[in-house]
């Protein structure tokens, strides 16, 4: 199973940027990265994904690495909303995500 | 606002009893997932239905099983439930592809088996 590496927490400093980094080095060609955030008491909540470009959305922005063996996740202004726990998954195959145990992000006032 | 629905957010069942946990989608969407969240493991998938009738294992199946009957409902069954399946479960759905679109997660059901 190809597998991703987060950092177990993060700190940010509320509208500072924050940069979430995962590595996923056994990507293969067609699997697509995607990130969700689950705050507490909730379920996940899909943020962002993306295949070879960098994308944008309401919500962030999705830098991935030339070979694809890397991506960040990019928070432009980070608020207290954003703290909760971001996991980086690869899309397994047509049907399932593989969940590691993702990055907690803590926002600072 | 598409959703998932969890049928409950808190359940007390006893070692034993049958349990049964339901999940209803207004999406449209063929995949279904049965996740179990504990501290310290992450998600892990329990089974996934690609269709109706249609079920697949998981990474932990044992102890469990599914039942999709309709496209919009999944249900997760513990045929006799065990204190070591206190957990927080959560549904998913997404539409069948290959992974260009997102999953959509119920609230979650915690439940505790004393």
């Amino acid at each position: 199973d190809a597998k991703t590496t987060q950092p177990n927490s993060m700190e940010s400093n509320e509208e500072e940027p924050v940069h979430l980094p995962c590595n996923h080095s056994t990507i293969s060609g067609t699997d697509y990265i995607h990130w969700y955030r689950q705050l507490p008491s909730q379920g996940p909540e899909y943020v962002i994904h993306g295949l070879t470009s960098n994308v944008n959305n309401r919500m962030a922005s999705l830098a991935i690495a030339e070979d694809r063996k890397s991506s960040t996740l990019i928070l432009h202004r980070a608020t207290l909303r954003d703290a909760a726990v971001y996991y980086c998954i690869l899309r397994e195959g047509t049907y399932k995500y593989i969940f590691g145990t993702g990055t907690r992000l803590k926002v600072l006032a | 606002d598409v959703k998932v629905t969890q049928s409950s957010r808190y359940l007390v069942k006893r070692t034993g009893e049958k349990v049964f946990l339901e999940c209803v989608q207004d999406m449209d969407h063929e995949n279904m997932f049965w996740y179990r969240q504990d501290p310290g493991l992450g998600l892990r998938l329990i089974y996934f239905s690609y269709d109706v009738k249609m079920k697949e294992k998981g990474d932990i199946p044992e102890g469990y099983s599914v039942s999709r009957e309709k496209k919009e409902r999944f249900s997760l069954i513990l045929e006799s439930a065990s204190t070591n399946q206190t957990s927080m479960y959560l549904c998913a759905s997404s539409f069948s592809d290959r992974g260009n679109y997102g999953y959509t997660f119920g609230s979650g059901t915690r439940l505790t088996v004393v």
